[in-house]
């Protein structure tokens, strides 16, 4: 599986745009992108997912250059309640026995 | 639509104790994951079951099992329990394991205390 690096912690003021990028220089071709958010004792939540070029969703946008050895989260106009923890994975497609890793993630921090 | 029940959400144990956590996935969903998260961690992957068959597992030493029921449920059991098993267990469901797009699921959690 390929190794992700995020920024540990990232600050943000209410309404503005925050782009958070994942590092993935090994990625497979194989490989898709998803990008997680978690809040104190819960559990990760799915935001979106790609595999190239841009996605975007009600949520968030995701860039994926061509050469894919990095992706951007783009989060769009933040409130405080996008104060949370968000981890960018890597898996591979139809792989079947390749599970999904998580790395330490990046904090992101809404000041109002 | 029930999402990813896990119980219970809370438990405290002492040393050497045993401890079995259950999970129930999203209805449909024949994936089952556990994930381990200690405070200010990524969940680390403990094991991944698709049709009650083991499909992958982290590195975890042999006090932690696994298995998965006809109906897809999960649970986790904990031998011998240590002081640095205290962790937020969390249970995950998906479709199929590396399905295209796979999408995990995340249940709440089970927070372990070992004293």
């Amino acid at each position: 599986l390929a190794k992700t690096t995020q920024p540990i912690s990232m600050d943000s003021y209410e309404g503005q745009e925050v782009n958070i990028t994942c590092s993935h220089n090994n990625i497979a071709t194989n490989d898709y992108i998803t990008w997680y958010q978690q809040f104190p004792s819960q559990g990760p939540r799915f935001i979106i997912q790609g595999y190239k070029t841009k996605v975007t969703n009600e949520v968030a946008s995701l860039f994926i250059p061509a050469d894919r050895k990095s992706s951007t989260l783009s989060l769009p106009r933040v409130s405080l309640s996008d104060t949370a923890v968000y981890y960018c994975l890597v898996g591979a497609l139809n792989s079947g026995n390749t599970p999904l890793v998580f790395g330490k993630g990046t904090r992101l921090s809404v000041i109002a | 639509d029930a999402g990813v029940t896990q119980s219970p959400t809370h438990l405290i144990k002492t040393r050497g104790q045993h401890v079995t956590l259950r999970c129930s996935p999203i209805s449909g969903h024949k994936s089952v994951s556990w994930y381990q998260q200690v405070l200010g961690q990524g969940p680390q992957f403990i094991f991944q079951y698709y049709e009650k068959e083991e499909r992958g597992r982290g590195n975890f030493p042999d006090r932690f099992s696994a298995r998965q029921f006809p109906n897809y449920s999960s649970e986790l059991n904990v031998n011998a329990l240590l002081l640095g098993d205290s962790a937020l267990y969390l249970c995950a469901s998906s479709y199929s394991p590396g399905q295209e797009g796979e999408k995990l699921f995340f249940g709440s959690g089970t927070q372990l205390s070992v004293l």
